[in-house]
């Protein structure tokens, strides 16, 4: 079965410091990759995905992630952050085998929560 | 856009009620799932369809029921509430199994008393 571990429940971070979110997951196969923003009372927002090629993945906001087999991780950067980057983020995998017990499901990390202090 | 709407948002039942929980989406989406989101777990998957007609469980799915009569809505309903399903439910869309994408609905906050 998948899992996704996400280390650290709470982030807490400068205005204009690095952002590091860490993800990792475990899998007998390579999983397809995304991470996830929740805003205060909204739905889950897709940031970013890995499905195949790149494995350094740019999204939305200025977040990218890398996908490190050899590591089994995903971690989440921001160069810079923002007041408006506080939020809870989540990791996800998703299997890409078809058939597979987990073929399109999505199976969710803990979350991040990240504050940023001005 | 619509996108993946969500009814109600807020919910309180007393223990041993039923009530369904809506979700609607205009996106021609053929994957439609649900999630509870609790503190410190993530999301969790408790029921899901690859189309109309088509329903299987995830992860947590005793004490909720599902069905899929049309592509664009995925009702949830809760059988006989209980202080354990207290959790915000969430409803999500995509164009396919491979949840390349997946669009999440604003959510229902319940709480069972």
């Amino acid at each position: 079965a998948q899992s996704v571990t996400q280390l650290g429940s709470h982030v807490s971070v400068s205005e204009g410091a690095l952002v590091l979110l860490r993800c990792n997951y475990s899998s007998s196969v390579p999983p397809y990759l995304f991470w996830y923003v929740q805003y205060p009372n909204q739905g889950l927002q897709l940031l970013l995905k890995y499905t195949t090629g790149a494995t350094l993945v740019k999204g939305i906001n200025g977040f990218e992630a890398e996908f490190k087999k050899s590591e089994t991780s995903f971690h989440l950067t921001k160069p810079s952050a923002h007041m408006s980057d506080a939020a809870e983020y989540f990791c996800a995998v998703s299997d890409r085998r078809a058939g597979g017990t987990s073929y399109g499901k999505l199976t969710f990390g803990q979350g991040t929560i990240l504050t940023v202090h001005p | 856009n619509a996108g993946v709407t969500q009814t109600p948002k807020f919910q309180v039942l007393k223990t041993g009620q039923s009530m369904t929980l809506q979700c609607a989406q205009d996106m021609n989406h053929e994957y439609m799932s649900w999630y509870r989101q609790d503190p410190g777990m993530g999301l969790r998957l408790i029921h899901y369809s690859v189309g109309a007609g088509i329903t299987d469980q995830g992860e947590v799915p005793n004490g909720y029921n599902v069905s899929r009569s049309t592509t664009e809505d995925f009702p949830l309903r809760l059988l006989s509430a209980a202080p354990s399903q207290t959790s915000v439910y969430f409803c999500a869309s995509s164009y396919s199994i491979l949840n390349t994408e997946a669009f999440f609905g604003q959510g229902t906050r319940l709480t069972v008393v």
